[in-house]
């Protein structure tokens, strides 16, 4: 079955430093994507960055990017220049069809 | 274009009640999920519907049932409540049901119904 693992429950950076989450995942298929989404406090879910397994070129979106390595399962996302919006929670997430999701990284800002 | 949209935002019942929540997905998305967030389990999948059919189901009691409407609107019900029901329950909906490329799989998520077991 497939699982994806967040080691992080929580994290913390410095205003505009650069922090990365980890996301570990197991799966035995060869085309998926994954996803990273960010829960604001009191707010909705909405889609942070999006890699397919089938593309090398690791995903960027602004100041947000990915490490994907497909053979070690990893896909960690980089947040660069960290703002004070930036604080949520962010979850990994697999999608074969099903998504199966992580249980999230809590990420502070301070200023 | 409107989100995704779920009502009640907030509800407080009684153990042994029922509960019935509604979301309205995004013009034009035909899949509806359903989650349940809680702090100590997470993100945890419910269901999800396609076409008025469900098509994926979640590990949870036969408590919990949804159905989906011609118009893809959503309801998923709780009936006979318990204290460990208490969470947010959240609504996401997409343009398919197949979210391998060339599908985007993105999911468009709604505030959410916060409900509150006494």
């Amino acid at each position: 079955a497939q699982t994806v693992t967040q080691s992080q429950p929580e994290m913390s950076v410095q205003e505009a430093e650069t922090v990365t989450l980890s996301c570990t995942y197991d799966t035995s298929e060869s085309d998926y994507y994954l996803f990273w989404y960010k829960q604001p406090p009191s707010r909705q879910m909405i889609l942070v960055i999006r890699q397919e397994a089938y593309k090398q070129q690791n995903a960027t979106e602004n100041r947000f990017s990915v490490n994907f390595q497909k053979a070690a399962k990893s896909f960690s996302l980089k947040i660069s220049d960290s703002q004070l919006g930036d604080a949520a929670m962010y979850f990994c997430a697999y999608s074969n069809y099903q998504l199966i999701w992580g249980a999230g990284t809590k990420l502070i800002i301070k200023p | 274009k409107a989100g995704v949209t779920q009502t009640p935002r907030y509800l407080i019942k009684t153990r042994g009640q029922q509960v019935t929540l509604s979301c309205s997905p995004i013009s034009g998305h035909r899949s509806v999920s359903w989650y349940q967030q809680t702090p100590g389990q997470g993100l945890q999948f419910l269901f999800e519907y396609f076409s008025e059919t469900q098509r994926n189901k979640g590990n949870f009691p036969g408590r919990f049932s949804g159905r989906q409407f011609s118009n893809s609107r959503s309801e998923m019900n709780v009936s006979t409540l318990e204290l460990g029901d208490s969470a947010l329950y959240l609504c996401a909906s997409s343009l398919e049901l197949n979210r391998l490329p060339p599908n985007t799989g993105e999911l468009f998520f709604g505030e959410g119904s916060r409900l509150t077991v006494l």
